[in-house]
């Protein structure tokens, strides 16, 4: 199993650009989310879902977009990129919501210029 | 929601010496607490986890402690080694709050 798979590691953007930050799990999880991650502000939760076809907001949802047609894959987009989007972003999954160990992928860091 | 303070945010520790970070939560409906431990440069990885229905857990070096009535949990590492010179989350459900982390480092 290859677990959490983020695509990609690196990437800068240019303000008003706009990128999809991809996020797949071969576990067959239904729930995954989206975190980010800033200095001294720990993991915060942007969106989830409890499966195919159902996303909630997290915490900090602006600016940001997710649609979840398949088990596997969450991935999450920004439509028009601002430099508070700044941050490292970490994709999980887990087996149910809230109560349940979750798996982290390997992170992807995002710089917006 | 949720809301999920962790304190110190930087630890420092001879090796062999034992490290506590503590986490307070204001939900008392929160009954699941997991520990994440983040190497630099990789996603957070459970170490140990508590539920409501248990005040103390421990796995070889590590335990977990739960005071629901004062709503805190506190990480307890003993015979600290360099290897676990990490970060680490505390969370709490059930909208998944975490800590805003704990920078270890264990000096040899």
């Amino acid at each position: 199993n290859a677990g959490v798979t983020q695509t990609p590691k690196f990437q800068v953007l240019k303000t008003g650009q706009s990128m999809t930050l991809q996020c797949a799990q071969d576990m067959n999880h239904e729930y995954m989310s989206w975190y980010r991650q800033d200095p001294g502000m720990g993991l915060r939760l942007i969106h989830y879902s409890v499966g195919a076809g159902i996303t909630d907001q997290g915490e900090v949802p602006n600016g940001y977009n997710v649609s979840r047609s398949t088990t596997e894959d969450f991935p999450l987009r920004l439509l028009s990129a601002a430099p508070s989007q700044t941050s490292v972003y970490f994709c999980a999954s887990s087996f149910g919501e809230g109560d349940r160990e979750q798996y982290f992928g390997p992170g992807t860091r995002l710089t917006v210029t | 929601g949720e809301n999920v303070e962790q304190h110190p945010s930087t630890l420092s520790v001879q090796e062999g010496d034992s490290a506590v970070i503590k986490c307070t939560y204001s939900d008392s409906a929160s009954n699941y607490f997991p520990w994440y431990k983040q190497e630099l440069g990789k996603g957070p990885q459970l170490i140990i986890d508590i539920r409501s229905n248990v005040g103390e857990k421990k796995d070889q070096r590590i335990a977990v402690t739960l005071n629901k009535t004062a709503k805190h949990f506190s990480l307890h590492i003993t015979e600290t080694q360099p290897e676990d010179s990490a970060v680490y989350f505390c969370a709490a459900s059930n909208d998944m709050r975490f800590g805003a982390g704990t920078r270890l480092t264990v000096k040899p």
